[in-house]
């Protein structure tokens, strides 16, 4: 079956790092997604992977390591705004996408 | 329209009612997705459209059809709601066949009754 991993929850200080984890195991994989989406609010796309390494769009960056079924997205320099819900999804190879539960990321002062 | 538009945003339903959610895009893209998002479940596909005229079943379609007559419009009907219908609902879009992102609509919150 396919399966998409990422923790529940995490909890960051504003103006820290966080690291968010997703590992997958797919039929076939055509690219990886990252999605942030706020409470009552539709997913909007934060980054696509596709080639092993290391993506980055100012304050966030997406990791990408296809052997091993891994990526993480890293949001540095923390804001309350980046509370929200982080959505990793895989691209298999029938070009569906399959989506992890969510992770929903709280920001302390 | 700007993007992707779905209607109603909210609804109360009572049980055995037929309904119709509307979702149009004006980015002409090729293929469109309905999902349904749970707490606790994340997103699962419902019916998906690679291109107008054709239709597929998604992860959980079971209560749902869907029509795609032609490129803007992807309606999803549920011909008898039950209960466990109750979600919020998603419909997205994308061009199909390529890593491009998929943008979604504002969703519709679905209470059945």
């Amino acid at each position: 079956g396919q399966n998409i991993d990422q923790p529940t929850e995490m909890t960051a200080t504003e103006g820290a790092i966080v690291q968010i984890n997703c590992t997958y195991q797919t039929s076939g994989f055509n690219g990886l997604f990252w999605y942030q989406q706020h409470a009552g609010e539709a997913p909007t796309f934060l980054s696509y992977n596709v080639l092993d390494g290391l993506e980055e769009k100012g304050r966030f960056s997406s990791f990408l390591s296809r052997s091993k079924g891994y990526s993480y997205l890293l949001l540095k320099e923390l804001q309350m705004k980046d509370s929200a819900s982080y959505l990793c999804a895989v691209l298999d190879s029938n070009y569906q996408l399959i989506w992890g539960a969510g992770t929903k990321l709280i920001i302390k002062p | 329209i700007a993007g992707i538009t779905q209607a109603p945003t909210s609804q109360i339903l009572a049980a055995g009612r037929r309904m119709t959610l509307r979702c149009t895009q004006d980015m002409r893209h090729n293929a469109m997705y309905w999902y349904r998002q749970d707490l606790g479940l994340g997103l699962r596909l419902i019916h998906y459209s690679n291109t107008a005229g054709t239709t597929g079943k998604g992860e959980v379609p079971d209560g749902y059809s869907v029509s795609r007559a032609n490129t803007d419009d992807f309606p999803l009907t549920l011909a008898s709601a039950v209960p466990s219908q109750t979600s919020v609902y998603f419909c997205a879009s994308s061009d199909s066949g390529t890593g491009s992102e998929a943008f979604f609509g504002q969703g519709t919150r679905l209470t059945v009754v």
